[in-house]
């Protein structure tokens, strides 16, 4: 069956380090791959999007990249704040038609 | 700044009660998503709308769920008649749905608890 993995486990790290989330996948073939932010209380909010031909998308402090062979994305951000404390979700596309699964998310706790 | 809208925002109501949660998307946008969200199963596709014609409803329970799109700027979820375990933040998302954008834009969700 289809699978979307995400570290489970909450992640703290120090203000200023890198921070390097995981979304690992089983028995899809992704068009696309997302990755969205989501605060308490509040609909998550779109971030990255990677296309299943490229290895690596930046946005400001976010990277991301995409192996299709390891049927994995990662997804970092340098120079990390507490303000970047929240969950983040990774979603999979695999027609390219929007309807995409979403992984359980990881809770990033980034500590001052 | 344009938004997607959401109403209402909290909602309680006791088992078997009609609810209907409606969604503004954003204007421009053809595609209209329906989620859920609960601890256990995290975000879950419902169902979606292009251009107001429904593309896919397989995440709904079809017995007692119902999406429609009266119109290109109102999308509703009617759940008939509810139960407990309905109880989770149901959102909507709005998207161009071109290949040059294919992000999707969350509302604040509707937080349903059914007692």
């Amino acid at each position: 069956s289809q699978k979307i993995e995400q570290n489970s486990e909450a992640l703290n790290i120090q203000e200023g380090k890198t921070a390097t989330l995981t979304c690992n996948y089983t028995n899809y073939s992704p068009a696309y791959l997302q990755w969205y932010r989501q605060d308490p209380g509040r609909g998550p909010v779109f971030l990255l999007l990677i296309r299943e031909n490229e290895k690596e998308k930046r946005k400001e402090r976010l990277k991301v990249t995409f192996d299709t062979t390891l049927k994995q994305s990662l997804f970092h951000i340098t120079a990390s704040q507490p303000a970047d404390s929240a969950t983040y979700l990774c979603a999979l596309d695999p027609g390219g038609y929007q309807k995409v699964t979403f992984g359980t998310g990881t809770k990033l706790q980034v500590i001052p | 700044d344009a938004r997607v809208t959401q109403t209402p925002r909290h909602k309680v109501t006791e088992m078997g009660q009609e609810v209907t949660m409606r969604c503004q998307p954003i204007l421009g946008h053809n595609t209209v998503f329906w989620y859920r969200q609960t601890m256990m199963q995290g975000l879950e596709l419902l169902a979606y709308f292009r251009n107001r014609a429904p593309l896919d409803d397989s995440g709904m329970p079809k017995d007692r769920f119902s999406a429609e799109m009266p119109d290109a700027t109102l999308a509703t979820l009617k759940i008939q008649p509810s139960e407990p375990r309905d109880s989770a933040v149901y959102f909507c998302a709005s998207g161009r749905g071109d290949v040059s954008s294919y992000e999707q834009y969350f509302g604040p969700g509707t937080r349903l608890t059914v007692t």
